[in-house]
């Protein structure tokens, strides 16, 4: 099992670009990467994957690279409401299909 | 956007009690789970469910437990005898046959409170 790593905190203010990252030093070569996002009382919400280099949504982009052993999680311009707590997850197969493995992820607190 | 709903939103119950936990997946969606965050601490799987049976379930999934898709479009998970320290909220998530197995959807959670 691949076991993530990220910072238990982080504060930001509205209108800033928000990193996290996430180490994942025993990804295998067939693990995705990917990021969730939980608001209080509120079950995760799946924000972006990726499997090596760039990935870009709407919301978020994910940069991811060569060697993978990490990744990090960019917010651009965060409001209020993106306070949350982000979980980094690396794929784990089984059967031909996953169940998901969290770990305590990244507590956001954006301020005014 | 069609989206997985769970019922009740929040269940208080007492110790030795049954609970059943009710599930809408998305309508064509295969893939079922159950997972739960004890208040404060991380997701935990607890099962996963395919084709009408258990695909995998974690050591906390013990006989205490048990899930049903009694129909169509109903998952349910059923605890048999309450403890304590099963209070906690409980998603319910669901995924499509052919998509990326980490893009689950999760329901909004039930609140479990064993007094």
């Amino acid at each position: 099992l691949a076991k993530t790593t990220q910072p238990i905190s982080m504060d930001s203010y509205e209108g800033q670009e928000v990193n996290i990252t996430c180490s994942h030093n025993n990804i295998a070569t067939n693990d995705y990467i990917t990021w969730y996002q939980q608001f209080p009382s509120q079950g995760p919400r799946f924000i972006i994957q990726g499997y090596k280099t760039k990935v870009t949504n709407e919301v978020a982009s994910l940069f991811i690279p060569a060697d993978r052993k990490s990744s990090t999680l960019s917010l651009p311009r965060v409001s209020l409401s993106d306070t949350a707590v982000y979980y980094c997850l690396v794929s784990i197969m089984n059967t031909g299909f996953q169940k998901l493995v969290f770990g305590t992820g990244t507590r956001l607190l954006v301020s005014p | 956007e069609p989206e997985v709903t769970q019922t009740p939103s929040h269940q208080v119950t007492q110790m030795g009690q049954e609970v059943i936990l009710r599930c809408v997946p998305i309508s064509n969606h295969l893939y079922f789970y159950w997972y739960r965050q004890i208040l404060g601490q991380k997701v935990e799987f607890l099962v996963s469910f395919y084709n009408n049976e258990i695909s995998e379930k974690s050591e906390i999934f013990d006989d205490q437990f048990s899930v049903e898709r009694p129909d169509g479009s109903n998952f349910t998970l059923k605890i048999r005898s309450t403890k304590l320290e099963d209070s906690a909220m409980y998603f319910c998530a669901s995924l499509p046959a052919g998509a990326s197995t980490d893009t689950q959807y999760f329901g909004p959670g039930t609140r479990l409170t064993v007094l």
